[in-house]
């Protein structure tokens, strides 16, 4: 079973207008969460995160926001860029006997139309 | 560049076949992670090596094994190869084993292919 779902398997922008790029989760124990984008044969570079006890992060045009309540995160990207045309990962830290294993969900295809 | 290398970029191997992934973490981190990235499924952990020793255990097959040196550079030994064995394989390191806001730094992964 998924814990960390990316509902939307593309996404589609217009080069300047806002992107938000959703995930959501099931575990209510994860305690922070983070934001990948991935290039084709690259491996996954760290953009944002934000950890449980807060509800916003902000880090030049990247926004992350997390609605607790309804195990929901959500990235902005303002303004879009060409340059932000990748894949993007949500990922959630494990906890227990995982400890610090991240639960990736499947991605979002971001394209940025200029 | 996120400082953490891996080698071979590539590797073409026969079913039944053993190979070796090497990763160098970041300077200075003492977690190493390994995530499995097939075409079906996202990226899947396997293991952390926390300072030599073995700390979490994720999806990951009883022919895979890994282990991580002194030196902090970590292998991941993947033994009878099948077919579905083919994905990407990322390493990825973070200073320590689960401290506040500990964010883990991938390399660019190994693409393993088994014919």
């Amino acid at each position: 079973d998924q814990q960390v779902k990316q509902n939307s398997p593309s996404l589609s922008v217009q080069e300047g207008r806002i992107s938000i790029l959703n995930c959501d989760y099931t575990n209510s124990m994860f305690d922070y969460f983070l934001w990948y984008k991935k290039y084709p044969a690259e491996g996954p570079t760290f953009l944002i995160s934000i950890s449980s006890i807060k509800d916003k992060n902000e880090d030049g045009r990247f926004t992350v926001f997390l609605n607790k309540s309804a195990k929901h995160l959500s990235l902005h990207i303002v303004p879009s860029q060409p340059g932000d045309s990748a894949v993007y990962f949500c990922a959630a830290r494990g906890y227990g006997g995982s400890q610090g294993n991240l639960i990736f969900g499947k991605g979002t295809k971001l394209s940025v139309k200029p | 560049d996120s400082g953490v290398t891996q080698t071979p970029k590539h590797l073409i191997t026969a079913t039944g076949q053993r190979v070796t992934l090497r990763c160098s973490p970041r300077s200075g981190d003492l977690s190493v992670y390994w995530y499995q990235q097939s075409l079906d499924q996202g990226l899947q952990f396997l293991i952390q090596y926390y300072n030599g020793e073995e700390r979490a255990k994720g999806n990951i097959l009883e022919r895979f094994s890994a282990q991580q040196f002194p030196d902090l550079h970590s292998e991941l030994n993947l033994s009878s190869l099948e077919l579905g064995d083919s994905a990407l394989y990322f390493c990825a390191s973070s200073p320590r084993d689960r401290g506040p806001e500990e964010t883990q730094y991938f390399g660019p992964g190994t693409r393993l292919l088994v014919l």
